[in-house]
């Protein structure tokens, strides 16, 4: 069974400029998480989309936006990006969206780094 | 607010056990996990327990929470080379994942 995956691996950006990460999930699970990890913050939630729609965010600005197709699959749209927004970004899918125990299965990671 | 807290850093002797200690604040959390993140990898779900259990035992690992204080452990034994990584505490909370920051684990040879 394949795992979630994500693209691109690397992304480098400059400031200003616009960035779009994809991840796919595992084939079944509805729901994509997104993470943000930067160094020396842990991580932190971004947005959870399930059945095409979001039903959380973390506290983040309005630039950082998504979305999730038909087949599941996801982009995270980062606009005006800034220096802060280096990080390595990550994507989760799971099977029960909502429910009490919600095991989520990550994907590798982008590395996006803003110049 | 919601929050989830671990130490940062943990160095042990390849051989002795690996005590991993986290804080959360929900006392309505169903569910408690320990993920494993890799060097240049994603999470990996290492354990998790229910809270009605007080101790979850699997091969090396051992989990313990405590409800009354909040506090959660991982406890690895006969710590490895290959247990290196980052360790992440997780509690469910209002319909997401609330994660903590992440204990690095540094083994000593």
């Amino acid at each position: 069974e394949a795992g979630v995956t994500q693209s691109p691996t690397h992304l480098i950006k400059t400031r200003g400029q616009q960035a779009t990460l994809r991840c796919s999930p595992i084939s079944g699970h509805t729901s994509v998480y997104w993470y943000q990890q930067a160094l020396g913050l842990g991580l932190q939630f971004l947005l959870w989309y399930d059945e095409g729609e979001e039903r959380n965010r973390g506290n983040f600005p309005p630039r950082f936006s998504g979305r999730q197709f038909p087949n599941y699959s996801s982009e995270l749209n980062v606009n005006a990006l800034e220096l802060e927004d280096s990080a390595l970004y990550l994507c989760a899918s799971s099977f029960d969206a909502g429910g009490s125990y919600n095991e989520q299965f990550f994907g590798p990671g982008t590395r996006l780094t803003v110049l | 607010g919601e929050d989830v807290e671990q130490s940062l850093f943990l160095s042990v002797r390849e051989g002795d056990s690996s005590v991993i200690n986290c804080t959360y604040t929900d006392s309505s959390s169903t569910y408690l996990y320990w993920y494993k993140q890799e060097p240049g990898a994603g999470l990996q779900l290492l354990t998790y327990i229910f809270s009605n259990m007080d101790m979850k035992q699997d091969q090396r690992l051992t989990v313990l929470l405590n409800k009354k204080d909040k506090h959660l452990s991982l406890r690895i034994a006969d710590t490895q080379t290959g247990d290196s990584a980052i360790y992440f505490c997780a509690e469910t909370s209002s319909d997401k994942i609330i994660f903590g920051k992440g204990t690095r684990l540094h083994i000593l040879p």
